[in-house]
């Protein structure tokens, strides 16, 4: 059960796209399409922002879009807002009921 | 509303162990899965391990298996994690969380506990 890679930050100016990448293996992101995403800021807890690779749950802006090819999972966030700067979490299912987090990348706003 | 609530900050010493419970209220409790997910300081999100009330076993991540348990009561609606034989790398904030979907959806968080390991 090794972390999901990530990158460990992206930046763009208010108003960009960023996309940031979550890649695992076949036995998690490649073969269950159960990747989820969490936004989480200093102190406080994580708060889901994407599950099922592309659902967003009620009150999350549509700015927030997920979407996954082959062992890769992304989180793009469009329209980029100063309160996005965050750090973001991608999580897999990795099969009877075990699940595994990415190492988590830095959003800078500029 | 769904809430989680936690116990509160603990200090323990290296070798005992810690026993973190989380509360929920607002909803069904047996059909949804729980799960505890750490962050010591500076680092990312791990998992530790899960459970679904309805089916009573808990699943744990292998580099915790040997060292927690994962628990319910539903007399209460109250997960528990106790982890053993501590290190001071344990040093973490640990979160319980409600699985929404049983795919790894965790909608409701609780608020954190700080468990401290010194000497």
């Amino acid at each position: 059960q090794s972390a999901l890679t990530q990158p460990r930050s992206v930046s763009g100016s208010p108003g960009q796209s960023v996309t940031i990448t979550c890649t695992g293996t076949r036995s998690d992101v490649g073969v269950y399409d159960f990747v989820s995403w969490y936004q989480k800021h200093p102190g406080k807890a994580p708060k889901l922002m994407i599950f099922d690779v592309t659902k967003r749950p009620s009150g999350v802006p549509d700015r927030f879009s997920g979407s996954k090819s082959g062992n890769t999972a992304s989180l793009t966030i469009s329209g980029l807002q100063a309160e996005d700067e965050a750090d973001y979490y991608c999580s897999s299912y990795a099969g009877s009921y075990t699940f595994v987090f990415g190492t988590g990348t830095e959003v800078n706003v500029l | 509303q769904v809430q989680l609530l936690q116990s509160g900050a603990e200090v323990k010493r290296p070798g005992s162990s810690v026993k973190v419970s989380c509360k929920v209220s607002g909803g069904s409790f047996s059909s949804y899965g729980f799960n505890w997910v750490r962050q010591a300081p500076g680092q990312g999100l791990k998992w530790m391990g899960g459970i679904i009330p309805v089916f009573g076993t808990a699943h744990y991540a292998q580099g915790y298996q040997a060292r927690v348990t994962i628990s319910t009561d539903e007399s209460t609606n109250t997960i528990y994690m106790e982890l053993r034989s501590l290190r001071y790398e344990d040093t973490a904030v640990y979160y319980c969380a409600r699985d929404g979907t049983i795919r790894g959806s965790y909608d409701f968080w609780g608020q954190g506990t700080l468990v401290t390991v010194s000497s």
